[in-house]
């Protein structure tokens, strides 16, 4: 099945330096990638989506100078968290869907990221 | 704007028994999906529903699309620890652009 692989599991970083968070399609070819933000307890919340090869959306009230989002091939998107605050501290989850299985996305296994 | 209301919230119950969940919306969905979250880890999907009405089984795990398109609930028979988890309905967001749209989720949590 779709895998969709998401590094780092775990980050803890100072605060005001970046941190790059990786997800590749493994077998196959995601030209969309969705990424989320889930604070403890709540749902997820989408932050923006990024398209091979164009600029990526972001949702209403979602910093794009802070949250860098690459999508430079068919099978990598990065999401940079940039001079990370405590505030940005949470769970960051991709997700890509695949040609042909509607609504069955396949999300990453997840980011958690700590600002200290 | 458009929500989807979970409930229960939480759910705390023996192990074997039956587990009954809703989700709710103002607004029509025409895709009702269902997924499984374990702690640290992104959702998996259980199903996933495209027509009103429809009654869709993956093992012990029942859901179906209301008639309405406004509601849908997911079923669990015979509770067993590994069921543990959050659990949420999601449906397409109504700015389309393949985007979805979570309910709150619903914390299961299960005494052995």
């Amino acid at each position: 099945g779709a895998v969709v692989s998401q590094h780092p599991s775990r980050v803890i970083c100072k605060s005001g330096t970046s941190v790059k968070i990786e997800c590749r399609s493994l077998d196959f070819q995601a030209t969309t990638m969705f990424w989320y933000r889930q604070f403890p307890k709540q749902s997820l919340m989408l932050m923006a989506t990024s398209n091979e090869g164009s600029k990526a959306t972001y949702e209403q009230g979602v910093e794009k100078d802070k949250f860098l989002i690459n999508h430079a091939s068919l099978t990598l998107s990065t999401l940079t968290v940039t001079s990370a605050h405590p505030e940005d501290s949470s769970f960051y989850i991709c997700s890509a869907p695949r040609a042909g299985s509607g609504y069955g996305y396949t999300f990453g296994s997840g980011t958690r990221l700590t600002v200290v | 704007g458009q929500q989807l209301n979970q409930s229960p919230q939480s759910m705390f119950i023996q192990e074997g028994e039956d587990v009954s969940m809703n989700c709710t919306s103002s607004s029509i969905f025409n895709t009702w999906l269902w997924y499984k979250q374990d702690p640290g880890e992104g959702p998996v999907l259980l199903i996933a529903l495209y027509k009103a009405g429809e009654l869709t089984s993956n093992g012990r795990l029942t859901a179906q699309f209301g008639i309405t398109r406004k509601d849908s609930f997911l079923n669990i028979s015979a509770s067993i620890p590994s069921d543990v988890g959050i659990y949420f309905c999601a449906g397409p967001h109504f700015q389309g652009a393949q985007k979805l749209v979570f309910g709150q989720g619903t914390r299961l949590t299960i005494n052995p």
